[in-house]
């Protein structure tokens, strides 16, 4: 079962333009949706992460936008440049289980970006 | 600091072999984790620690086992590798769980490993 559903699989933008990557989830106990950023043969790193009592969170030229009621996330990136082409991936998690004191992540399948020069 | 290392960074097994594979961390976090990354499946997490001495399972636990003898290192082991287990391994480490965003996961550079 994928709680987490990401799409496009793979994108391809022009450089200076904008990149949108949505993602949608299931699980309303998710309450921290983060975005990682991976580079080709590196660990994710975390780029930004949102929680549902704000609909947007912004920091630079990138903006996750969130909706509660329809259960979806998205990252735009603006003004998308070359060295941005990486792996995003979209996750959550949620309150932790009783007793473990543990967040797990539950991560999307992943976003290819590749911008243009 | 170093953050998150992990060893080998490549190995290659034959079916039914035994590895351990190494993460040490040192920014004294108390969680630390085990994920696969498989093409067009994210990251799954295999097992965690919330402490030393103490670890549980993941997500897709089956054919793996792990340790935390040391509050810095978290050895994953596979005891017969199976070609199934081919796949690019990432530990991960965290401060205690606290509010939503008040912890982040660091990730290691990962190990690739292939099962013949």
């Amino acid at each position: 079962q994928q709680q987490v559903k990401q799409s496009p699989q793979s994108l391809i933008v022009q450089k200076g333009g904008i990149s949108i990557i949505n993602c949608a989830y299931e699980n309303t106990a998710f309450d921290y949706f983060p975005w990682y950023q991976q580079f080709p043969g590196k660990g994710p790193a975390l780029l930004i992460a949102i929680r549902p009592d704000v609909s947007e969170k912004k920091e630079g030229r990138f903006t996750i936008s969130f909706n509660k009621s329809a259960k979806q996330f998205s990252l735009h990136i603006m003004d998308s440049q070359p060295g941005d082409s990486a792996t995003y991936f979209c996750a959550a998690s949620r309150v932790p289980t009783a007793g473990t004191g543990r967040r797990a992540l539950t991560f999307g399948s992943g976003t290819r970006l590749q911008v243009q020069p | 600091n170093a953050g998150v290392t992990q060893t080998p960074k490549f190995r290659v097994l034959k079916t039914g072999q035994s590895m351990t594979l190494l993460c040490a961390q040192d920014m004294n976090h108390e969680y630390m984790y085990w994920y696969r990354q498989d093409p067009g499946m994210g990251l799954r997490l295999i097992h965690y620690s919330v402490g030393e001495g103490t670890t549980a399972k993941g997500e897709v636990p089956d054919g793996y086992n792990v340790s935390r003898l040391k509050k810095q290192n978290f050895l994953l082991g596979l005891e017969s590798a199976a070609p199934s287990q081919t796949s690019v391994y990432f530990c991960a480490s965290s401060r205690t769980s606290g509010r939503a965003g008040a912890y982040e996961q660091y990730f290691g550079p990962g190990t690739r490993l292939t099962v013949t």
